[in-house]
């Protein structure tokens, strides 16, 4: 089973627009990462936020945790037609070596 | 350039026939792992290594074997290779553990077995 969901599954915004999706995963975790696909290519790393951390910026992305509720958001602000892309949340269970990553969010933005 | 590569991009072979998907990191990670990504399941864990000669399975290690005999490669193997095993492939590195490191991800390798 994956560790990580996202929601929605696909989301079409217009260029300028702001792009939020949600990532939920089961067990306790020391920290969680986003990721970004662009179409039949590797992933490239986003954004990482710990689990002390509630939280994080970096450009135009903001990434919260709720621990409690077991949850992330990403929302990438201002969205640009190059944002075009799948997103991916992974976490790895506290003190594990294997790393989940959930279905992905796929992301249109139209200009 | 820092970099994981995976070779071949592409392959089209037939059921059964043995296969090598090699990949390397130029940047002395010692953590590597295998992944698969079929549409509608986001992307599995195939197998991963924590440092030279120690592998452990992933989530859906079955059909699949590697080995680390080097800290910068880690092929990926399908000695008998059937069509469900046709996926997209990443190869992925960090610098340690993956708890809270950045994973880099090679290109992928899409593999067709008819």
């Amino acid at each position: 089973s994956q560790q990580g969901e996202e929601d929605p599954q696909a989301l079409s915004i217009q260029e300028g627009e702001n792009a939020t999706m949600n990532c939920s995963y089961k067990t306790s975790i020391n920290n969680l990462q986003w990721y970004r696909q662009n179409s039949g290519r590797g992933l490239v790393h986003l954004i990482l936020i710990r689990s002390n951390e509630r939280e994080k910026h970096s450009g135009r992305l903001r990434v919260t945790l709720d621990t409690s509720k077991k949850s992330s958001s990403l929302l990438i602000t201002a969205s640009r037609a190059a944002d075009t892309a799948s997103y991916f949340c992974s976490t790895t269970e506290a003190a594990g070596n294997k790393l989940t990553f959930g279905g992905g969010t796929r992301v249109l933005v139209k200009p | 350039e820092a970099q994981v590569t995976q070779n071949p991009r592409y392959l089209i072979t037939v059921t059964g026939k043995k296969l090598t998907v090699t990949c390397s990191q130029n940047m002395n990670h010692e953590y590597m792992s295998w992944y698969r990504q079929d549409p509608g399941l986001g992307l599995r864990q195939i197998y991963y290594s924590m440092n030279v000669e120690v592998t452990d399975k992933g989530d859906v290690p079955e059909g699949y074997k590697v080995s680390r005999k080097e800290k910068r490669n880690f092929p990926l193997i399908l000695e008998s290779p059937s069509p469900n095993q046709t996926s997209l492939y990443f190869c992925a590195s960090s610098l340690l553990t993956p708890d809270g490191q950045p994973q880099h991800f090679g290109d992928g390798t899409r593999l067709s077995i008819l």
